[in-house]
């Protein structure tokens, strides 16, 4: 079936530091590859996705490509934000409409 | 447009009761999944509809039920309840036919806790 490994935290980074997220996936299809974003108390917000190989996704600073050969999907961002302190989440989407999510990763940015 | 709204927010039941979550899509959208999000477990997958079907069903007991009305709304029903039924319980809306190029989109969760 279908997995998701991503890199266990917690992380704890400074302002300004670089942030890396692994994500590495398991699937039996051509999946899509998302990474979801979680604020205390909140639902999941979509951060960035990919649908296909190569295909690189960002957004607010975020980005993330599609590696087919080494089937996976890291997060990174140059300089974080306090404001980026978040549960962050891989996830995958094949043909059987849901989504598989890994553990999910708690970043804490210090100021 | 408005996003996915779940009611209500937050619950408390004991256990042996049973609850029954609301979800209204994003207008328009007419796929709409379930997800469980607990400590232990993470997040998993509960069941998705489409214009009233069961496509997909997870790993869960018979006592997590749900449905879909003509206007995409669903429910979600948990009967007999357990104290490991505690848990935020996620909904989400795509669009189309909710294919895997789709993205989901989620509302805030209700939070419901078993005493």
């Amino acid at each position: 079936g279908n997995s998701v490994t991503q890199m266990e935290g917690p992380v704890t980074l400074s302002e300004e530091a670089f942030l890396t997220i692994n994500c590495t996936y398991t699937a039996t299809g051509y999946p899509s590859l998302f990474w979801y974003v979680q604020y205390p108390g909140e639902g999941l917000q979509l951060l960035l996705k990919a649908t296909k190989a190569d295909d690189k996704g960002s957004n607010k600073g975020f980005e993330a490509t599609y590696r087919k050969e080494t089937t996976s999907f890291h997060l990174e961002k140059g300089s974080v934000q306090v404001s980026d302190s978040a549960v962050y989440f891989c996830a995958l989407s094949d043909r059987d409409y849901k989504l598989s999510f890994g553990a999910g990763t708690t970043v804490t940015v210090r100021a | 447009k408005a996003g996915v709204t779940q009611t209500p927010r937050y619950l408390i039941k004991t256990r042996g009761q049973q609850v029954t979550l609301s979800c209204s899509p994003i207008s328009g959208h007419r796929s709409v999944s379930w997800y469980q999000q607990t400590p232990g477990q993470g997040l998993q997958f509960l069941f998705e509809y489409f214009s009233e079907t069961q496509r997909n069903k997870g790993n869960f007991p018979g006592r997590f039920s749900g449905r879909q009305f003509s206007n995409s709304r669903s429910e979600m029903n948990v009967s007999t309840l357990e104290l490991g039924d505690s848990a935020l319980y996620l909904c989400a809306s795509s669009s189309l036919a909710g294919g895997p190029q789709e993205t989901q989109y989620f509302g805030p969760g209700t939070r419901l806790l078993v005493l």
